[in-house]
């Protein structure tokens, strides 16, 4: 099956910094999601972006389907923003794949 | 907005018994996955479903799991006989139709084995 790396496994930030996060895939995908798992466990849509570059106040996302690669981007991160945030992707055969996400930590 | 939300929040059941984990999908949603995932791992997907039947399912989804729409709205996961590893986060989603499209996922029922 397809594989999902995302970089880095941990990242702590202080309140008010910048930071990108890394998925990498290896194949082809028709679907790219990313997610927000906040403390209470529930999996947060951030983007659907199989391509191209959206962006969503504070965060944005650029997907380079050709070089099998997505970034999410944290603009002045908050503590809010803590959590795990999950990349996973779909090759036309109905599943996501997920990633083993980054661990967000948001100091103040 | 509409969103998928899921029943209950929490169930805790003992080994061996039989449980049903539900789900109301977005309402002009037409294909229905469940996912599961171990306290600390990763998200992995159990199985899609389409036209009231199974399009995919892995490996983890053995004879113990069944899915079902009994209505117009529902979306169920049984467990016929619950073991200690079947203690998860179980998400439901849904989607507009199948891949590449977006899937919406609820949020989540946390099932304890004893």
């Amino acid at each position: 099956g397809i594989q999902v790396e995302q970089s880095p496994p941990d990242l702590i930030l202080q309140e008010g910094a910048n930071s990108t996060l890394r998925c990498n895939f290896s194949d082809s995908v028709n679907n790219l999601q990313w997610f927000h798992q906040n403390p209470w466990g529930q999996l947060i849509n951030l983007f659907y972006i199989p391509s191209g570059t959206k962006q969503n106040g504070r965060l944005s996302a650029t997907t380079v389907a050709t070089e099998r690669y997505s970034l999410l981007y944290i603009s002045s991160s908050q503590t809010t923003d803590s959590g795990v945030y999950f990349c996973a992707v779909e090759r036309a055969d109905y599943k996501l794949s997920f990633g083993a996400g980054t661990t967000v930590t948001v100091r103040a | 907005e509409p969103e998928v939300t899921q029943t209950p929040s929490h169930q805790v059941t003992q080994m061996g018994q039989e449980v049903i984990l539900r789900c109301v999908p977005i309402s002009n949603h037409l294909y229905f996955y469940w996912y599961r995932q171990i306290l600390g791992q990763k998200v992995e997907f159990l199985v899609s479903f389409y036209n009231n039947e199974i399009s995919e399912k892995s490996e983890i989804f053995d004879d113990q799991f069944s899915v079902e729409r009994p209505d117009g709205s529902n979306f169920t996961l049984k467990i016929r006989s619950t073991k200690l590893e079947d203690s998860a986060m179980y998400f439901c989603a849904s989607s507009a139709l199948a891949g590449p499209y977006e899937q919406y996922f609820g949020p989540g029922t946390r099932l304890t084995v004893t």
